[in-house]
Parts: structure tokens; sequence; C-alpha cells
């Protein structure tokens, strides 16, 4: 079937460690999201990438970096400088031309102990 | 400011009752897309509905309806006949000019159904 798939489900780290979230879709799309969700907010943009090798930065973007090396992969990196990481995350897909609908993975959920 | 308002935190209906989800938008480009998720308790965000700027009808999918009002920019979902599965959060977006490349989001509304 095709769709995003997002790994792990859920996560525990430590303080001061880094950790990757890994997005892999299968749907032939261009571009790739990752969102950030905090208890009862919105989706918040944290980085997006149009086409392989190239991203751009999000309104979130600070303690996080991305690759896009695979037009099928977008992993998504939480590092060790982002205050408040806990949090769910949320990865999409969008195809060329079309209305701009995201097509999302089942999320990420991370807590920093 | 605030791109896309949700201005209900929460909504609680009863069962087979119609609702309205108020979504409120501020952007001056002419040309834009709105959008409806449904995002159950599991997580996964599920598309429900899209409205374009220039669309003269307003958007209907199965019991969703997206009421449309471009003059007071808001972009109302209404949901017909409501059914338990439908309680979950409810989320607005919004997709600024042609070719846009990502969708801001308001804080949604968290529906709950009623037996």
């Amino acid at each position: 079937d095709g769709g995003i798939t997002q790994s792990p489900k859920y996560l525990f780290r430590k303080e001061g460690q880094n950790v990757t979230l890994s997005c892999e879709q299968n749907l032939n799309h261009d571009a790739m999201y990752w969102y950030r969700q905090d208890p009862g907010q919105g989706l918040r943009l944290i980085y997006y990438s149009q086409i392989v090798n190239d991203f751009q930065k999000g309104d979130i973007a600070e303690g996080y970096s991305v690759s896009r090396e695979k037009k099928e992969s977008f992993p998504l990196t939480v590092t060790s400088a982002q205050k408040n990481p806990t949090a769910f995350y949320l990865c999409a897909s969008r195809p060329t031309g079309g209305s701009g609908e995201l097509f999302f993975g089942e999320g990420s959920r991370l807590t920093v102990l | 400011a605030q791109k896309i308002t949700q201005t209900q935190p929460g909504m609680f209906v009863q069962e087979k009752e119609a609702v309205t989800l108020d979504c409120t938008y501020d952007t001056s480009d002419p040309s834009y897309g709105l959008f409806w998720y449904k995002q159950p308790s599991s997580g996964e965000m599920i598309f429900l509905i899209y409205q374009g700027s220039y669309d003269q009808q307003n958007a209907t999918e199965g019991r969703y309806s997206l009421n449309f009002q471009k003059a007071r920019k808001s972009a109302n979902l209404v949901i017909s006949a409501s059914q338990l599965g439908d309680s979950a959060m409810y989320f607005c977006a919004m997709r600024e000019g042609v070719g846009a490349q990502k969708l801001v989001f308001g804080q949604g509304t968290r529906l709950t159904i009623n037996p």
C-alpha cells in the first residue's frame, strides 16, 4: 500500500542526546515536510523539502536538522540544542501540482526524560 | 498575526445533530486554498475537504461541507448528522499563493459527540 511510514512511533531520550526520527514515503511525492504538535495545539512547520538535496527552514527550525538524500526519505534529527523537544512529530508529503493537500504519516511521539 | 484562527477550543454535540466548526483566515493573496483535517486520538491527520479561493461553489464531501464566505474570510466546516466516530480534533489550514509549498494550521477544535 502507498503511504508514509514514520518510525519509531514512541521514543524516549535523555536530555543532551540527539535522536533521529525516520520518515519514508512510497507515494512518489516530491515535497516532504516535518511538523511539530504540542498538546492541545496546532501544527508548526519545522523543515520542508521540495526536491532531493534541497530543504528549507520552517517556522521553528532551531534545534532541528534534516537531510534529503533520497526522494523517499526525509529524516529529522532532534538535537540537544532543542530546548523543549517533548512533542508529537508529524511527517507529510505532497504531490506536485494539485490543491496542495498534505498526506501525513501516523506520527512519532518523543518524550525527553 | 494569526493566519488561521479557530475560536472554539472545544465543542460538545449530541449524536445525529449537525455541527459547525469555525475558521477565519487572514491573507492578502487572491489565490489561496483552505483545508480541513481530522485528527483522532490515534494521532494521524485525515484530510476531509478542500476549498480553493476561486471556487464558485462551496465544497462538499459526503457529510462534510465547507461554508465559504470570502468577504468575511471564513471557511467553516459543517458536519451533518454527527456520529460518535466524529469525536476528534479538527484543524483548519491554509495554503497561500499559487504553487505555495506549505500549509499553515489553526490551533484546532476538539469535537466531542455525545450519545
